[in-house]
């Protein structure tokens, strides 16, 4: 198994319905992270959490909301998606140093 | 965190070094110097990272000056796999990693 495992891989959903896009991990790190990817573009930061009682805003995270449900999960949701959300989502985690990010598959997310 | 420059793009003959550099001239003491790729359209995968002293693992070594203001990332013997996108970063681990827009490496035959 994956040690960040993403779902879906692929979602396309219509223009102001709410979706969740989950996340797990394996590493048994306190941290993880959400971050969106555009064509052509570095990665952007959408939330972090450092632990199941912590969540923090990032770059871009008008529009997204997210739930840390265990140490292990960490889901992000668009309350009412909209076309400029289409993008590359990815979820990561990483020990309490910051040190070596393990990064999920990621989730192409199209909505139209 | 330390802003760091890379070039756009580079290209690299298969079974040579590439050796992709990397600008940080206003980084800190408590900060290291990551570098992780991004084959297309994957998960970035972490490579290494070190502080001061050179540092190498089975992937790639990383050479800092001494007076760390820029580094190098060497893939001894670039294979076709090698190609992605190189991010280097400069970050203390207190905060967030923030991603530019790195090296795009194409490693041709």
């Amino acid at each position: 198994d994956a040690d960040v495992t993403q779902t879906p891989r692929n979602r396309i959903t219509k223009t102001g319905k709410r979706i969740m896009l989950e996340c797990s991990q394996t590493k048994g790190h306190d941290r993880m992270y959400w971050y969106r990817q555009d064509p052509g573009l570095g990665l952007r930061l959408i939330y972090y959490s450092f632990d199941v009682k912590d969540i923090n805003k990032g770059e871009i995270s008008d529009g997204y909301s997210v739930s840390r449900q265990a140490q292990a999960k960490f889901s992000l949701s668009l309350e009412s998606a909209i076309p400029n959300q289409t993008a590359l989502y990815f979820c990561a985690t990483s020990d309490d140093r910051g040190f070596g990010y393990t990064f999920g598959s990621g989730t192409r997310l199209t909505v139209v | 965190d330390a802003k760091t420059t890379q070039p756009t793009s580079m290209d690299c003959a298969e079974g040579r070094a590439a050796n992709l550099p990397c600008n940080h001239s206003t980084i800190s003491g408590n900060e290291y110097v990551y570098w992780y790729r991004q084959i297309h359209s994957q998960g970035p995968q972490y490579i290494i990272h070190g502080l001061k002293n050179n540092e190498t693992n089975e992937m790639a070594s990383l050479i800092i000056t001494e007076d760390r203001k820029s580094s190098t990332l060497i893939l001894p013997h670039a294979t076709l796999r090698d190609t992605a996108v190189y991010y280097c970063i400069a970050n203390s681990g207190y905060s967030t990693l923030t991603f530019g827009k790195g090296t795009m490496l194409l490693v041709s035959p």
